[in-house]
């Protein structure tokens, strides 16, 4: 079945150092890609997404490059803030499972001032 | 537009108990889907509708049941609750229900069952 793999966290870095946070799938189809952001107390939000393979996608400053080859699709920030804690989870959705999303176990981000 | 609303946020109930919650879509959005957030599962899909009917029911016993209504509203039942029922329950919902499209998920219903 699918499946999504995340790093290990939580992962804690100082303001403006550089972000990676790996992801990587199994499908047995053809799998849209998506990085949600989950602050506390709330629900999640999409961060960026994919839909086909060697799409981009990026959103406020966030980047994840859909990798076939690898069956990755890894989320990098250049520079983060304090704003940017939060629990970040990546997910798929297999072409024929509708909307069903296979998440990750999330990573926990605190960034330090 | 407004966002996606889940009724009651939070709820306190006793094992045996049942409970149902309520989940309103953004305007336009034809599918709603549900999950259990847990510390120890992380996030579980529960089940999906489009159009009233249901498309997608992941692996959760039957005590665990869900409707959509003519106005793509949604509700959410579990029956004989058992502690380990206690989890995050969100809401998403998103307009044609197919893989790539977004999904919109609401601020969720925290279950404690005592």
């Amino acid at each position: 079945g699918d499946s999504v793999t995340q790093m290990e966290g939580p992962v804690t870095l100082s303001e403006e150092a550089f972000l990676t946070i790996n992801c990587t799938y199994t499908a047995t189809g053809y799998p849209s890609l998506f990085w949600y952001v989950q602050y506390p107390g709330e629900g999640l939000q999409l961060l960026l997404k994919a839909t086909k393979a060697d799409d981009k996608g990026s959103n406020k400053g966030f980047e994840a490059t859909y990798r076939k080859e690898t069956t990755s699709f890894h989320l990098e920030k250049g520079s983060v803030q304090v704003s940017d804690s939060a629990v970040y989870f990546c997910a798929l959705s297999d072409l024929g499972a509708n909307s069903k999303l296979t998440f990750g176990k999330g990573i926990t981000l605190s960034v330090r001032p | 537009k407004a966002g996606v609303t889940q009724t009651p946020r939070y709820l306190i109930k006793t094992r045996g108990q049942q409970v149902t919650l309520s989940c309103s879509p953004i305007s336009g959005h034809r599918s709603v889907s549900w999950y259990q957030q847990t510390p120890g599962q992380g996030l579980q899909f529960l089940f999906e509708y489009f159009s009233e009917t249901q498309r997608n029911k992941g692996n959760f016993p039957g005590r665990f049941s869900g409707r959509q209504f003519s106005n793509s509203r949604s509700e959410m039942n579990v029956s004989t609750l058992e502690l380990g029922d206690s989890a995050l329950y969100l809401c998403a919902s998103s307009f044609g229900g197919s893989s790539t499209d977004t999904q919109y998920f609401g601020p969720g219903t925290r279950l404690t069952v005592l």
